[in-house]
């Protein structure tokens, strides 16, 4: 099956640790996302990236960091910085910027 | 220039009834707007999408309405059904933002028996 996985399901972070929320597809994707999603506010972006080895970043970018270091995978690290950093995170990817995105089923962080 | 402004918040249908959801956006070199469905814990899913070369697009029960010299679009769902209650997210992007999604604020439907 084709598809997103991001892992894991829940995260718990305790104040001051970095974590890494996985995200893999199989699709053959070149365009990758990381979104964050808070109660009433929608999805706001935090990075994304075209293409492997590149990645810019979004609305929201500060206290976290990505890796592009191949087609597959897109990490995302919440690091100490972030002060508010319990949400739900989505991962997307599509063919190609503009074009179709499909979704993980999302990782719930929270800050213990 | 980069929003995108979504309405209702919140909406009430009773089953059969329509649902319809609006969304404005202001950057004319947008040029793909989908809506998704989400529902509790979990990722939005693709429900249906247009590009500004055509009015309507209809699937199913959920129709697209596509009004180019308004920047407006709006998501009507036909014959709503319990099931189609969800949380409902318009988006919309272009080549002048690098293909990201700009997503509206969402929009909660809940279907009455």
């Amino acid at each position: 099956d084709g598809g997103i996985t991001q892992s894991p399901k829940y995260l718990f972070r305790k104040e001051g640790q970095n974590v890494t929320l996985s995200c893999e597809q199989n699709l053959n994707h070149d365009a990758m996302y990381w979104y964050r999603q808070d109660p009433g506010q929608g999805l706001r972006l935090i990075y994304y990236s075209q293409i492997v080895n590149d990645f810019q970043k979004g609305d929201i970018a500060e206290g976290y960091s990505v890796s592009r270091e191949k087609k597959e995978s897109f990490p995302l690290t919440v690091t100490s910085a972030q002060k508010n950093p319990t949400a739900f995170y989505l991962c997307a990817s599509s063919i190609t910027p503009g074009n179709k995105a499909f979704f993980g089923q999302g990782t719930r962080l929270t800050v213990v | 220039q980069q929003q995108v402004k979504q309405s209702p918040q919140s909406l009430i249908v009773q089953k059969g009834g329509i649902s319809i959801i609006n969304c404005a956006y202001e950057n004319t070199a947008f040029d793909y707007f989908p809506w998704y469905q989400q529902f509790p814990g979990k990722g939005p899913a693709l429900l249906i999408a247009i590009r500004p070369d055509v009015s309507e697009k209809k699937e199913g029960r959920f129709t697209i309405s596509f009004n180019k010299s308004a920047k407006q679009f709006s998501l009507h769902i036909m014959d709503s059904q319990p099931g189609d209650s969800a949380t409902y997210f318009c988006a919309a992007s272009g080549s002048s933002n690098t293909g990201k999604l700009i997503f509206g604020q969402g929009t909660t439907l809940q279907v009455k028996p």
